[in-house]
């Protein structure tokens, strides 16, 4: 089955205990990012990637860190979470080499709540 | 302001009546997409329409697209308790980087 696979699914932590929310996509799929999303906020993008290797900024991206070393795998880390890192957070994909190329694809989110 | 905005920000309909949403945005766009979300779920893509069409239609789903109105609507037919969920319209546009902006989103109920 095609889909966009995050872990944890739900997490509680404190403030500066470094996490990584995992991504990982089994559709060969280029295009991988990271939103996260806030009531009356709307999605709003933290960073994307792509390709392997290839990571950009998005709208939101203090305080996050991404990676891309093999094309299935997205991780999303954050070195020192603070409260206003506490949000819904999704991983998402898309085939082609950036957002405009059709349907992104979403992971079923991750809610992460920083103390 | 966001590039999408959704209108009304919350809608509650009977089993079997239409649903319909609006989006309206700023800018020149290349397409704009609708999604769906389950409560505490993943966005889950519905219908993509590009600039230069008007109209598309997906099972009980059909969107229009007004560039000259820079705005969009879905309607949905015949709802079902099932289609209860937020809508969300995503556009892409050069200006924003030919990257995905979504709207802050309807939120649909259907009462049964």
């Amino acid at each position: 089955e095609a889909q966009v696979t995050q872990n944890p699914r739900y997490l509680i932590t404190v403030t500066g205990k470094k996490l990584t929310v995992t991504c990982s996509q089994n559709m060969n799929h280029e295009y991988m990012s990271w939103y996260r999303q806030d009531p009356g906020l709307g999605l709003r993008q933290i960073y994307y990637s792509m390709n392997v290797e290839v990571t950009d900024k998005g709208d939101v991206p203090e305080g996050y860190k991404v990676s891309r070393k093999e094309k299935r795998n997205f991780p999303l880390i954050l070195e020192s979470p603070s409260p206003n890192q506490t949000s819904l957070y999704f991983c998402a994909s898309n085939f082609g080499t950036s957002e405009n190329t059709g349907e992104l694809f979403f992971g079923e989110g991750s809610r992460l709540t920083v103390l | 302001s966001q590039q999408g905005e959704e209108d009304p920000q919350a809608l509650s309909i009977q089993e079997g009546e239409n649903a319909t949403m609006n989006c309206s945005y700023k800018t020149s766009i290349n397409n704009l997409q609708w999604y769906r979300q389950n409560s505490g779920r993943g966005l889950v893509h519905l219908i993509l329409i590009r600039s230069n069409e008007r109209e598309k239609h997906s099972g009980r789903l059909r969107v229009t697209l007004d560039t000259s109105k820079k705005s969009s609507s879905l309607l949905i037919t015949a709802s079902r308790a099932a289609d209860t969920a937020s809508y969300f319209c995503a556009t892409d546009a050069r200006e924003y980087g030919n990257k995905l902006v979504f709207g802050a989103g309807t939120i649909l109920r259907v009462k049964s």
